[in-house]
């Protein structure tokens, strides 16, 4: 069955130190999400990439965060420089159907878990 | 004001029972979707069941079933017959904005649920 793919599962970082995360979505989702879930919170939409164009990057802390999706397959996620407030899961997700459909179910990778020390 | 509520931060229920998990939402747009995702202690989503805003009858899925209100803009989850693998967080969740665009979900802050013997 495929599956969205995150790494790394964790990461234990200091602050004011670079991190990345990975995702590679299932295999023909055009779309993908980054969403952070703060502890004891839902998920929040950090940023939604159609292919390789940036769609909603509204809630993404621009002055630290970084993300890329190149080649419009597997993208990337930075934080330069980590915060003690960045500690959270990261999650990412892909979906096939795009605009115009009610129905648009985002698959969920296992996320990456980030500890800022 | 929040778009998604869930006024339960943890639940209790006896393995075997039915249980309730209640969602409302805050939307004025006439076409939405609503999901209802689980989240084990592991941190993957799993998605459950969805509700379209025109769906005229319930959506069922196995064990699951949505109880959607529109006028009351409630969307509650009810799980049949629990097991103990049901002990997990449930999310609520919303798309808005299927005309194009960022197609996000958002989030309640979710429904612990725990499933005694």
């Amino acid at each position: 069955e495929a599956e969205v793919a995150q790494s790394p599962r964790y990461k234990i970082t200091e602050k004011s130190q670079a991190v990345a995360f990975w995702c590679d979505p299932i295999s023909g989702h055009a779309t993908l999400y980054w969403y952070r879930q703060i502890l004891g919170q839902g998920p929040e939409l950090l940023v939604q990439f159609q292919d390789e164009s940036v769609v909603d990057d509204s809630q993404l802390p621009k002055d630290r965060f970084s993300a890329e999706r190149l080649k419009g397959v597997d993208s990337t996620l930075k934080i330069q420089p980590a915060e003690l407030g960045d500690s959270a899961m990261y999650l990412c997700a892909s979906s096939l159907v795009t605009s115009g459909s009610s129905y648009n179910e985002q698959f969920f990778g296992p996320g990456t878990r980030l500890t800022v020390l | 004001a929040q778009k998604i509520t869930q006024t339960q931060p943890g639940m209790f229920v006896q393995e075997k029972e039915a249980v309730t998990l209640d969602c409302t939402y805050d939307t004025s747009d006439q076409s939405y979707g609503l999901f209802w995702y689980k989240q084990p202690s592991s941190g993957e989503m799993i998605f459950l069941i969805y509700q379209g805003s025109y769906d005229e009858q319930n959506a069922t899925e196995g064990r699951y079933s949505l109880n959607f209100q529109k006028a009351r803009k409630s969307a509650n989850l009810v799980i049949s017959a629990s097991q103990l693998g049901d002990s997990a967080m449930y999310f609520c969740a919303m798309r808005e904005g299927f005309s194009g665009g960022s197609e996000k979900l958002v989030f309640g802050k979710g429904t612990k649920l725990t499933v005694n013997p």
